[in-house]
């Protein structure tokens, strides 16, 4: 199976301030990596797909970049409501598996 | 956008059954995977299998943890996938979500609001 380490576990940061998840993958799973954003007592939302690919609907602040076993999100200027754990994911081989999450704070 | 509603949790005992739905709209259901993923309490995300689409003959892959006690299946005809989980143990208790894919090995492009299964005597 492909284990995901996500860091850090978790962060808490300043309004428009920025933070930077990384996703390492223990193979490499080329550009088969998504990220999802988790609120409490909410389904997941989609993020960003296929490591860099934008999702419609999604503010311009959150950015994926990566390839091969690392990849990173990157949330800039965050908001309140960015305060939730975020997920990356990788469909490139079965069982499809997820980092462990990285809960962000706002302070 | 499609929505996804699960209905079928609650609680169950160790070793019986239930079965979870997930009925889709606003979307060509047939044409898509259909995925399931739960979420233990205080832990994280975990995908337990998916049906491909009947272009695919809705063949299913599983997670080595529910293989042979869980199954996946689909009825295009009422936008609808199921969820047969038998022989539950109390691990699996989490909150089941279901979710689309574009295509096998993709992303999940929209998810449920999930249902809470909660296996205990």
């Amino acid at each position: 199976d492909i284990v995901l380490t996500q860091f850090p576990d978790f962060q808490s940061v300043t309004p428009k301030g920025k933070v930077a998840i990384t996703c390492h993958a223990s193979q490499s799973i080329g550009s088969s990596l998504h990220w999802y954003q988790h609120k409490p007592g909410q389904s997941p939302k989609l993020l960003i797909k296929y490591a860099s690919q934008s999702i419609s609907g999604v503010p311009s602040r959150f950015r994926g970049s990566g390839s091969g076993t690392d990849f990173t999100l990157t949330i800039n200027s965050l908001e309140a409501e960015d305060s939730a754990t975020y997920y990356c994911h990788q469909s490139r081989s079965l069982p499809w598996t997820f980092g462990q999450g990285t809960r962000v704070e706002i302070k | 956008e499609g929505q996804l509603v699960e209905s079928g949790g609650g609680l169950v005992q160790p070793g019986r059954s239930l079965r979870l739905s997930c009925t889709a709209s606003g979307y060509s259901f047939g044409d898509y995977v259909l995925s399931w993923v739960r979420q233990t309490p205080g832990k994280g995300l975990e995908w337990i299998g998916f049906v491909r689409s009947r272009a695919y003959d809705a063949t299913p892959e599983y997670a080595a943890s529910v293989k042979g006690r869980f199954t996946i299946s689909r009825d295009d005809s009422k936008s609808s996938a199921y969820l047969q989980m038998d022989n539950v143990k109390t691990e699996d208790t989490a909150v089941y979500y279901c979710c689309s894919n574009a295509a096998a090995g993709s992303q999940f492009d929209f998810w449920g609001q999930g249902t809470l299964v909660t296996v205990s005597s």
